[in-house]
């Protein structure tokens, strides 16, 4: 296991279509994150997954943004009529429930929209 | 609402300094503090955490609650220690991170 795995690296997209990103949380890792990343801020929390349940969601992910972890593996987050302010870093990381709360960060997934 | 403030986007220093990243928090509770490193072209990764009050790489960070501050601190900056310092703070369930909005730490020779 080497680690959280995000698939695509980048995506480039016009404006209204629909993106899909992909994380692979470290194994055995009950617990997942999805951040938001702008250029110059500090990571910003969407949601969260503890084994299939989506526990939490912030009030920055509008209707058009859904996650889902089946089966309580991987995970994706779907943007739907994407807006050019939806281009960011998108960041997935995982840890164990009940602790120690370190929390295992992939590479991110750029996105820009176009 | 839990927030982290860090005031410097930028600090510069030479081999050798002293360095200090400032980080203040506002949490209702008792919050768990990080700080979170992303060096050039890696990924965001734990450099230490207030519970362990241990020292990783020479950096220490000391939970002030009366002044809400985890500053991070280094007697004596290298150059490897160029990168992105984020600190975040997370409630005791373990739940989402707080971060902050980041320093650059950039260690001149």
């Amino acid at each position: 296991d080497t680690g959280v795995s995000q698939n695509p690296r980048h995506k480039i997209t016009k404006r209204g279509q629909n993106v899909t990103f992909r994380c692979d949380p470290i194994s055995e890792h009950n617990r997942l994150y999805w951040y938001r990343q702008t250029l110059g801020q500090g990571p910003e929390f969407l949601t969260y997954f503890q084994n299939e349940a989506q526990l939490e969601k912030s009030r920055l992910l509008s209707d058009r943004f859904s996650a889902e972890r089946p089966k309580g593996s991987f995970s994706t987050l779907e943007i739907q009529r994407t807006e050019q302010g939806d281009s960011a870093m998108y960041l997935c990381a995982s840890t164990p429930s009940g602790g120690p709360y370190e929390q295992y960060f992939g590479p991110g997934t750029r996105l820009t929209v176009t | 609402a839990q927030r982290v403030t860090q005031p410097e986007k930028l600090l510069s220093v030479f081999k050798g300094a002293p360095v200090e990243l400032k980080c203040n928090y506002s949490y209702s509770g008792s919050p768990e503090l990080f700080w979170y490193v992303q060096y050039s072209r890696q990924r965001l990764q734990l450099l230490l955490r207030h519970i362990s009050r241990e020292s990783i790489k020479g950096f220490t960070a000391d939970l002030n609650k009366g002044e809400t501050s985890f500053h991070l601190k280094k007697p004596f900056a290298q150059e490897e220690d160029s990168a992105m310092y984020y600190c975040a703070l997370t409630d005791n369930a373990g739940n989402m991170l707080t971060f902050g909005g980041g320093t650059r730490l950039m260690v001149k020779p």
